[in-house]
């Protein structure tokens, strides 16, 4: 049980790239969401996903592209990197979105867009 | 959601109990109290979550008071592994399954 996976650890990307950063959970979580932490702040949330084929915006979507078409993967899509997206960013997951249930975070992506 | 009161930074010397305190004085009947931590900005660890009643694992200790306008989290005997943002976190039955991470405790475990 690896629990919430985040791949690439480090990137660093030029202004206009795109990339896809990598979550998987191996629990059979419904529920799994995007979040990013700038220096010094909390975590804001970017999209989520309460299931497969079901994705929504979270309060800060602009930039980022989501699909979900598996259980396990939840990828999140840089379509066009600016330096305002340099950010640690983090991936969670639980059953459902609703209370009582015990959320999981991944480890974090580190992202520089020079 | 109901918003959440930490104090900004608290110390605690290595071997005693930890007692983080929260308050959320506008909490709603069905509405969790969580606690997560995050140590050098890893991945925010989870640690303990409770609707009403005390709660206790292998981490901690969550002490709801009656009218769920507060808690502590307790860490029992605090090690210098403990040093870390601690966020108190209340979250309902919203289907965004947001949480709302406030500032949170920075606890300093000293030797």
């Amino acid at each position: 049980n690896a629990g919430v996976t985040q791949t690439p650890k480090f990137q660093v990307l030029k202004t206009g790239q795109s990339m896809t950063l990598q979550c998987a959970q191996d629990m059979n979580h419904e529920y799994m969401s995007w979040y990013r932490q700038d220096p010094g702040m909390g975590l804001r949330l970017i999209h989520y996903s309460v299931g497969a084929g079901i994705t929504d915006q979270g309060e800060v979507p602009n930039g980022y592209n989501v699909s979900r078409s598996t259980t396990e993967d939840f990828p999140l899509r840089l379509l066009s990197a600016a330096p305002s997206q340099t950010s640690v960013y983090f991936c969670a997951s639980t059953m459902t979105a609703y209370s009582g249930n015990t959320i999981y975070f991944g480890e974090g992506s580190w992202l520089t867009v020079v | 959601d109901a918003k959440t009161t930490q104090p900004t930074s608290m110390d605690c010397a290595e071997g005693r109990a930890a007692n983080l305190p929260c308050n959320h004085s506008t909490i709603s009947g069905n509405e969790y109290v969580y606690w997560y931590r995050q140590i050098h900005s890893q991945g925010p660890q989870y640690i303990i979550h409770g609707l009403k009643n005390n709660e206790t694992n292998e981490m901690a200790s969550l002490i709801i008071t009656e009218d769920r306008k507060s808690s502590t989290l307790i860490l029992p005997h605090a090690t210098l592994r403990d040093t870390a943002v601690y966020y108190c976190i209340v979250k309902g039955a919203s289907n965004t399954g947001k949480l709302i991470f406030g500032q949170g405790t920075t606890l300093q475990v000293k030797p």
